[in-house]
């Protein structure tokens, strides 16, 4: 069973660097194929795909986005963190990390996300 | 803008047959890449329906299917229940972006 949470502060203000955590249980990040992903969703508005890191430490990021973010896993708590800088109103959103369905571009497992508020 | 253009609403009867769409291009969906499909129920998190060419994942009916031509893709249910009124979005890799995309989401409304 594949379980997924994400964690980390519910306010941040602006200019402040988001730190979030996803930890997750039922698979490994040591084993081939597997990945982890960061999607986020403003209220009201539709998902954007943020990062993502691979079993071998492939990370890939959204090029909009890619100078503030940074991904990283460690694979003994079975965790990933995801960082990012210089944050702004707009970056106001449900933060979700999702397990990438192996050998597929798809998420079959999400967390529950977790709201993010930047505000001053 | 989402990369992938999907209508905002669409609305139907119980028992209905429903088509939701979903438009990409010559480097997403029209480059081969598989398009998932996403049901959100208010205040949830995303739930995968079509995981592309895979097998739909245990639990979803097969009321939903899903199908692809060009750069297009199409989301049916069939026997449209009050249950299925939900957001849905589409997914898919885009080569030119180097990354995954997302449609803007459409909100289904059984009558």
């Amino acid at each position: 069973q594949i379980t997924l949470k994400e964690s980390g502060p519910t306010l941040v203000k602006p200019t402040q660097t988001l730190t979030l955590t996803c930890t997750f249980s039922g698979f490994s990040l040591n084993t081939f194929a597997m990945g982890v992903g960061w999607i986020r969703q403003p209220p009201g508005k539709a998902l954007e795909w943020l990062a993502l890191i691979y079993w071998d430490d492939d990370k890939r990021y959204s090029p909009s986005l890619k100078s503030r973010l940074t991904i990283t896993k460690d694979t003994s708590k079975n965790q990933v963190v995801l960082t990012m800088t210089n944050m702004a109103p707009v970056d106001t959103a449900t933060y979700y990390c999702a397990h990438s369905l192996p050998g597929t571009k798809g998420f079959d497992y999400w967390g529950q996300g977790t709201l993010v508020t930047v505000s001053s | 803008q989402s990369v992938l253009t999907q209508p905002p609403s669409v609305s139907g009867a119980p028992g209905q047959r429903l088509t939701i769409s979903c438009t990409g291009s010559s480097s997403n969906i029209g480059a081969d890449y598989d398009v998932y499909w996403y049901q959100q129920l208010p205040g949830t998190a995303p739930k995968l329906l079509i995981p592309g060419t895979s097998n739909r994942p245990s639990g979803v009916p097969d009321r939903f299917s899903g199908s692809e031509s060009g750069t297009s893709a199409s989301l049916a249910i069939t026997g449209l229940q009050a249950e299925d009124e939900a957001y849905y979005y589409c997914q898919s890799y885009d080569n030119s972006l180097s990354g995954w995309v997302f449609g803007g989401g459409t909100k289904l409304t059984v009558l």
